[in-house]
């Protein structure tokens, strides 16, 4: 089983509340990755990062921000949460060329 | 762009028989790598299995084999001897040679029963 943790697992909060997903890997992964699964839908890369201090945004455009400080921690962070922002978030890390690991992902919803 | 495709939302199949799961893709290169993704219950995505665009021999991983048709572009997953602990979701998904995002099919789900 992969060593890549998400916090917390499920989330319930209400509308305008900031809220911080945190996920880390123990791996020494340099590469991570945030993905969004809405319901029997497909993922969605919407943050990804290469190492410290080095984040982009994925395909999907997402009002969430992301920081990588520390190699091993890469945390998501709403500043104002909203129902459209009720989703599935599901983190992910890899060495170099190698395949990606995914956390258990942190279900959100936004009341 | 490339796109992945999986035009099956639910299979189910009965413990210890076989069951293929659908996979096509749409993309202008020849180097890339094709993979399976299984996410049970629990959600945590695991890999199943991968297949080497350049390799012609299908990938195998005890009971999960893959179809890999380059020309066609198709990529379905066999699963033999089915179990329960199959029951999951299963994700088609494409990375480009050169790059390491991924792109995901839109997923089936696998019900197995005894």
């Amino acid at each position: 089983e992969a060593d890549i943790y998400q916090t917390p697992r499920y989330l319930v909060i209400g509308t305008g509340k900031k809220i911080t997903l945190e996920c880390s890997q123990t791996m020494g992964h340099d590469k991570m990755y945030w993905y969004q699964q809405d319901p029997g839908m497909e993922l969605h890369l919407i943050h990804y990062s290469y190492g410290v201090n080095s984040t982009e945004k994925g395909d999907l455009s997402s009002e969430s921000t992301v920081s990588r400080i520390r190699t091993e921690h890469f945390p998501l962070t709403l500043e104002s949460a909203r129902p459209s922002h009720t989703s599935q978030y599901l983190c992910a890390s890899k060495l170099g060329g190698s395949e990606a690991f995914f956390g258990q992902g942190t279900r959100l919803t936004v009341v | 762009a490339q796109t992945v495709t999986q035009s099956q939302p639910e299979m189910s199949v009965q413990e210890a028989e076989t069951v293929t799961l659908s996979c096509t893709y749409d993309t202008s290169e020849n180097n890339y790598y094709l993979f399976w993704y299984k996410q049970p219950p629990s959600r945590q995505m695991i890999l199943v299995i991968r297949q080497e665009a350049y390799k012609q021999q299908n990938a195998t991983e005890n009971r999960f084999s893959v179809n890999f048709q380059k020309a066609a572009k198709s990529f379905s997953l066999k699963i033999s001897d089915s179990q329960l602990g199959d029951t999951a979701m299963y994700f088609c998904a494409f990375r480009s040679y050169n790059t390491d995002k991924l792109i995901f099919g839109t997923g089936t789900r696998l019900q197995v029963f005894p």
